[in-house]
């Protein structure tokens, strides 16, 4: 089945600077690349995704990039504010139901 | 905006012992699912349910555990016979469509301690 690995466990950025997490996946299939945040006490957030016929993805602050050819995106946080501190999830699926999961990352902004 | 939620948020219970995790999905999404988390491990899948079946099961998902949508509001997880390897966080979350379309909205979790 799909493995999803995300680096780093844990990063620390200056307020204002950016933020880069990387993930992997190992399934070619898989067509459908979400990202989430989890703040303390709630449950995953979906802040953006792509899909495997775009290579990148704008929100704001918030971008994804895809490369299909090496199987790995990665979120990028521009201008980081302390609100932004959480921990952010990464996710791999194709046209069955299910997802998988990156181990989570640790997003500290530091003011 | 609308929520999932999930009740109990923290479940204390003796190994052995049945328990149920309750969630009310978006009142017009379609598909259900449970996830869980295992302290500093990543995000399981559980178990997807659509049209009041199960549509995929993991390995984790075996005999001793259900789901069941008893009503047209409450979606639920039950463990029969708990272990202590059953702590971890569980996550209910659904779609509104499928979820090629669309992300899944996740509950904030029910923390289970198995004792």
């Amino acid at each position: 089945g799909e493995n999803v690995e995300q680096h780093p466990s844990t990063l620390s950025v200056q307020e204002g600077d950016s933020a880069v997490i990387k993930c992997t996946y190992s399934d070619s299939a898989s067509n459908y690349f979400p990202w989430y945040k989890q703040e303390l006490g709630k449950g995953p957030q979906l802040i953006i995704d792509i899909r495997s016929n775009v290579g990148e993805k704008k929100d704001q602050r918030i971008a994804v990039t895809l490369n299909k050819t090496a199987k790995h995106f990665s979120l990028h946080i521009t201008e980081t504010q302390p609100e932004d501190s959480a921990v952010y999830f990464c996710a791999a699926g194709h046209g069955n139901n299910r997802l998988a999961f990156g181990k989570g990352n640790q997003v500290v902004v530091i003011p | 905006e609308p929520e999932v939620t999930q009740t109990p948020s923290h479940q204390v219970t003796q190994m052995g012992q049945e328990v149920i995790l309750r969630c009310v999905p978006i009142s017009n999404h379609l598909y259900f699912y449970w996830y869980r988390q295992i302290l500093g491990q990543k995000v399981e899948f559980l178990v997807s349910f659509y049209n009041n079946e199960i549509s995929e099961k993991s390995e984790i998902f075996d005999d001793q555990f259900s789901v069941e949508r008893p009503d047209g509001s409450n979606f639920t997880l039950k463990i029969r016979s708990t272990k202590l390897e059953d702590s971890a966080m569980y996550f209910c979350a659904s779609s509104e469509v499928d979820r090629g379309n669309y992300g899944y909205t996740f509950g904030s979790g029910t923390r289970l301690t198995v004792v």
